[in-house]
């Protein structure tokens, strides 16, 4: 079955550690986005990528990073500079601008 | 940046009442999408509807692009409708911009 798979599901990381988040996809898809959820919040755009090798910063950017080497993957990392790690992560993919998007199963990052 | 305000932020239903829920947008899009958010946190694409009207079994929308808003209507709720549905929008300039989201709760 085509889908997008984020792993690991739960991930608890110390303080001033880099630690990075699994987004695949089998869809063939060419677009894929990363978005950060808080408690009672809607979605924030961290990253967005449109094409393999090219990534564009989102509202959210600073403290993470991002690279999209493979159309299947696109992997966020989580950054010591980043101030307030403790989110819901979710990646999503889609055909491109215009398509409906399909999203993962999201990763809930603690930082103990 | 584009502006996605969603009203009511809660409701709360009886099973079998039906209900509708608004997506105000600041700006022309060419891209309106409606996502359910169950409580695990999952989020599942309802619908793509840039503009018209479009229906899947009990759930419909309308869009009116013309005057920026988008309607969600459930009819003949259930427990299983129970989560959080959010508008999500985008210019053509890059990616979808969610709004705050309608925490439903569907009770027995």
């Amino acid at each position: 079955d085509g889908g997008i798979t984020q792993s690991p599901k739960y991930l608890f990381r110390k303080e001033g550690q880099n630690v990075t988040l699994s987004c695949e996809q089998n869809l063939n898809h060419d677009a894929m986005y990363w978005y950060r959820q808080d408690p009672g919040q809607g979605l924030r755009l961290i990253y967005y990528s449109q094409i393999v090798n090219d990534f564009q910063k989102g509202d959210i950017a600073e403290g993470y990073s991002v690279s999209r080497e493979k159309k299947e993957s696109f992997p966020l990392t989580v950054t010591s500079a980043q101030k307030n790690p403790t989110a819901f992560y979710l990646c999503a993919s889609s055909m491109g601008q215009g398509y409906g998007y399909t999203f993962g199963s999201g990763t809930r990052l603690t930082v103990v | 940046g584009i502006q996605v305000e969603q009203s009511p932020p809660d409701l709360i239903l009886q099973e079998g009442a039906n209900s509708t829920l608004r997506c105000n947008f600041s700006d022309s899009v060419n891209n309106l999408q409606w996502f359910h958010q169950n409580p695990w946190g999952q989020l599942i694409n309802l619908f793509y509807i840039p503009s018209g009207t479009k229906q899947n079994g009990r759930l419909s929308a309308t869009t009116v692009a013309t005057e920026r808003y988008s309607l969600l209507y459930i009819s003949s709720s259930q427990t299983t409708d129970s989560g959080v549905y959010f508008c999500a929008v985008d210019t053509g300039r890059r990616a979808l911009t969610f709004g705050s989201g309608t925490r439903l709760q569907v009770q027995p």
